[in-house]
């Protein structure tokens, strides 16, 4: 079981480029998110999905779009790049609701930078 | 006002020491509550949940008081492997929250020799 992984781990984006972020679960979790945490800011919730083929926005979507459609996968895109999205991503799967029962599992994490 | 708070330290303490950390949350209809432990350059993984009883896992114990919105984590005789970040998380309201999580800020903890 590899749980969540992402790829790329690093990535050096000049702005206005665009790129892609995979994150990938094998625990047949049906919700998965993205996140962005940026020093002093905490994790924010970037876009969330609850099933293939659905999205939603969380707390900063904007200048992302995500995807998923395959229940294991889930991507995060940047269409052109700035240097406020210089950041780390985390990627999160989680199982449906269990009552009382929220725990995410992460990614290890990609370091984005936009110069 | 944030929606999860968190003194951000750092804590610097020695071993052995007993360290508390605390949280505030704003919305009242939350509904359920954790600690996640962040290593340096890691991912967060939880460390425990949060119950109104009040629940201990070994040298750690989590204390949540709905009435003040407040949130606590106790971990006495602490050891240099409990060197890292604490984030207060608080669930979404509601059926439709799907497992969203709100994080607080983080509070960084060193425990030197």
């Amino acid at each position: 079981n590899a749980g969540v992984t992402q790829t790329p781990k690093f990535r050096v984006l000049k702005t206005g480029q665009s790129m892609t972020l995979l994150c990938a679960q094998d625990m047949n979790h049906e919700y998965m998110y993205w996140y962005r945490q940026d020093p002093g800011m905490g994790l924010r919730l970037i876009h969330y999905s609850v099933g293939e083929g659905t999205t939603a926005k969380g707390e900063v979507p904007d200048g992302y779009n995500v995807s998923r459609l395959k229940k294991q996968n889930f991507l995060l895109g940047l269409e052109s790049a700035a240097p406020s999205q210089t950041s780390v991503y985390f990627c999160a799967s989680s199982p449906p609701r269990t009552e009382g029962d929220y725990e995410q599992y992460f990614g290890p994490g990609t370091r984005l930078t936009v110069t | 006002r944030k929606e999860v708070e968190q003194d951000p330290g750092p804590f610097n303490v020695p071993e052995g020491a007993t360290v508390a950390f605390n949280c505030t949350y704003s919305n009242s209809a939350s509904q359920s509550f954790f600690w996640y432990r962040q290593d340096c350059r890691k991912e967060p993984k939880l460390l425990m949940s949060v119950y109104s009883s009040g629940n201990e896992d070994g040298r750690f114990t989590a204390q949540l008081n709905r009435a003040s919105q407040y949130i606590s984590l106790l971990i006495r005789d602490s050891k240099l492997s409990d060197s890292a970040t604490y984030l207060c998380v608080v669930s979404g309201a509601g059926g439709t929250s799907y497992g969203k999580l709100t994080f607080g800020q983080g509070t960084i903890l060193t425990v030197h020799p």
